[in-house]
């Protein structure tokens, strides 16, 4: 069975600082993809940032860049400058290339202080 | 529409009673999903319809849950014979067949059940 896994369910981060948010996942599958959700209070999960497996690179929105790491099987969020709006639930998700499901981690609820 | 509009945000039902949860996803979009989140969880997957399709059914938890998409466009979500399990929020999410390569999804703010 694919799984995902967040271990820290909080992260705190003082505004305008960096911070990583940490995710593992579990496949036997070559061909899948990766991805960051965003949910704040309004329950909407927004899409932070995707990644390819295939691909060596790793993907980077803005203030958000992800370190993946194929064999580890890892999947870091950073989220570098971080503002008040950045505080919400972020959701690590796992989706094959074969599969029509999102398969997500447990989340981490990040709070940023002044 | 401009995005994916779930309807009612908030439902309360009683132990026993039939819901019915509204997804209307992003016009054009051919793909549709049903997600699941209990309180602290990450959602989980239900149901999947490529149009008016249901092709896979797979994460429903029991016969109580039924949806369909007559049309290809709206969808309903229902439970029969609710259960305090049964309380969760309930994600919709649509997708076209562009992003649909890509596999990216955009979701609707939910419905919050609450069984009582």
């Amino acid at each position: 069975a694919q799984t995902v896994t967040q271990s820290q369910p909080e992260m705190s981060v003082q505004e305008a600082e960096t911070v990583t948010l940490s995710c593992t996942y579990d496949t036997s599958e070559s061909d899948y993809y990766l991805f960051w959700y965003k949910q704040p209070p309004s329950r909407q999960m927004i899409l932070v940032i995707r990644q390819e497996a295939y691909k060596q690179q790793n993907a980077t929105e803005n203030r958000f860049s992800v370190n993946f790491q194929k064999a580890a099987k890892s999947f870091s969020l950073k989220i570098s400058d971080s503002q008040l709006g950045d505080a919400a639930m972020y959701f690590c998700a796992y989706h094959t290339g074969t599969a029509s499901k999102l398969t997500f981690g447990t989340g981490t609820r990040l709070q940023v202080t002044l | 529409g401009a995005g994916v509009s779930q309807s009612p945000r908030y439902k309360v039902a009683k132990r026993g009673q039939d819901v019915a949860l509204r997804c209307d996803p992003i016009s054009g979009h051919v793909s549709l999903f049903w997600y699941q989140q209990a309180l602290g969880q990450g959602p989980e997957f239900l149901t999947y319809f490529q149009n008016e399709a249901q092709l896979d059914k797979s994460g429903l938890p029991s016969d109580r849950f039924f949806a369909e998409r007559p049309e290809g466009s709206v969808s309903t979500l229902k439970i029969q014979r609710t259960q305090q399990e049964d309380s969760a929020v309930y994600l919709c999410a649509s997708s076209s067949s562009r992003d649909r390569a890509k596999n990216i999804q955009y979701f609707g703010a939910g419905t919050r059940l609450s069984v009582l």
